[in-house]
Parts: structure tokens; C-alpha cells; sequence
């Protein structure tokens, strides 16, 4: 069974801050990897995928992820953080057709 | 083009009752997947229907089912509802074509709140 740990539940930041979510997965076929992100009374939406190639992912909005098969990681990275990016950042792993999503973890930035 | 519709958004409804969630997905995607989410475990998976057939499924008691017609549009339903069912249920839909999905697109959910 498939399953996704992520590091942290809830990560306080100041405006400008660099950003590093963790996540660890365990799947034992071929692996697809995912970042969401769920703002405030919104719905779900994509950050950046992995499926294969380039392990370094990048996605939108300036957010990027690692993928290190040798430790079944795929963080999550971003440079310089805004207050528009407080959200709700959820890890998911793909298996046959079923996503396996982490507990999520709550970013809250402060201006 | 259109994204994943979900109806109705809100739902207040007695313990006891049994409740239908419709989702309507991205045209052309033919895999509607089914997810509930709360404070507390998060996100789970439900179940996954593509063509018609429940394809896969999650650790939830058979109070919970769904179905899917032939235009893939998908339906949850839920009876004999308790408090612990209270959540936002999500709707995701995909291409759902071999085993690799590309991606899944989330619907913007349906708020249940059993009182």
C-alpha cells in the first residue's frame, strides 16, 4: 500500500523567507508525484507534478520540488515566500488510478 | 474549457438521512475520483470510477457508494448519514487511461454538515 508522510503541520514564515516542505513516500511501483496547494476557501489546485526525467521539478508560482529516489523524497522548495502564498500544501503519491494524499501542511506567512 | 462541477456546494442534513453528491467532470476525462476530506484524517480516498465501473476503491464502510453514467458524469451517495460523515467531499476527474494519470483535477467540493 501507498503511503505519504509529511514533515511538518503547520510552518510559520516571514514575507521573503525560503520555504522547504518535506515529504516521504512509500510505493512500491512506479511512482508519480504530486504537490497541491489549497488556499483559503478554495479548491484544490496543482503545484507541479513528477513522472519521470529531470528529478528537479519545476511548477508554478515559483515553487519547485526534489525528487531523491534513494530517500523517497519529494520536497517541496521555494526561494523567497509571499503572504499570498499561505495555503494549505498537501504531498500525494499516484498509484493505479488512486492518489494517496500527506496530512497537509498549513504554511502561514506574515507580512 | 470547463472544470470539474460538483453540486449542490453546501449540505446541511439530519443523522439519519442519506444524502446524493452529483460531479460533473472535465469533458472528454472518463475517470471521476471520489475523496473526503476533514480536519483530522485529511484527505481520503473514497473511490474511482471510469467507463461506468468502479475501478477501484477505498476503506470506507458500504454506506458509502457512487456510480457513474454514461456521459461520466459521477454521483456519491451516502445514507444512513452520522456525524462523523460531516466533511468536504471532493471530486476529482482525469483522463484515467493506463496507469500513469497525467493529472487530476479537483472540483471545488461539496460542504456536508451533519447536525
Amino acid at each position: 500500500a501507498q503511503s505519504v508522510s509529511q514533515h511538518n503541520h503547520h510552518v510559520i514564515l516571514s514575507e521573503a523567507a525560503s520555504l522547504e516542505l518535506g515529504c516521504n513516500y512509500s510505493y512500491g511501483g512506479t511512482v508519480n508525484l504530486f504537490w497541491y496547494v489549497q488556499y483559503p476557501g478554495q479548491h484544490l489546485q496543482l503545484l507541479l507534478k513528477y513522472f519521470s526525467g529531470d528529478p528537479l521539478v519545476k511548477g508554478i508560482k515559483g515553487f519547485e520540488a526534489e525528487f531523491i529516489k534513494s530517500k523517497f523524497s519529494f520536497n517541496l522548495r521555494k526561494p523567497s515566500v509571499q503572504w499570498s502564498d499561505t495555503a494549505e500544501y498537501f504531498c500525494a503519491v499516484s498509484g493505479y488510478s488512486t492518489l494517496t494524499f500527506g496530512k497537509g501542511t498549513m504554511l502561514l506567512v506574515s507580512p | 474549457k470547463a472544470g470539474v462541477t460538483q453540486t449542490p456546494r453546501y449540505l446541511i442534513k439530519t443523522r439519519g438521512q442519506q444524502v446524493t453528491l452529483s460531479c460533473s467532470p472535465i469533458s472528454g476525462h472518463r475517470s471521476v475520483s471520489w475523496y473526503q476530506q476533514t480536519p483530522g484524517q485529511g484527505l481520503q480516498f473514497l473511490f474511482e470510477y471510469f467507463s461506468e465501473t468502479q475501478r477501484n476503491k477505498g476503506n470506507f464502510p458500504g454506506r458509502f457508494s457512487g456510480r457513474q453514467f454514461s456521459n461520466s458524469r459521477s454521483e456519491m451517495n451516502v445514507s444512513t448519514l452520522e456525524l462523523g460523515d460531516s466533511a468536504l467531499y471532493l471530486c476529482a476527474s482525469s483522463l484515467g487511461t493506463g496507469e500513469v494519470d497525467y493529472g487530476y483535477t479537483f472540483g471545488s467540493g461539496t460542504r456536508l454538515t451533519v447536525v
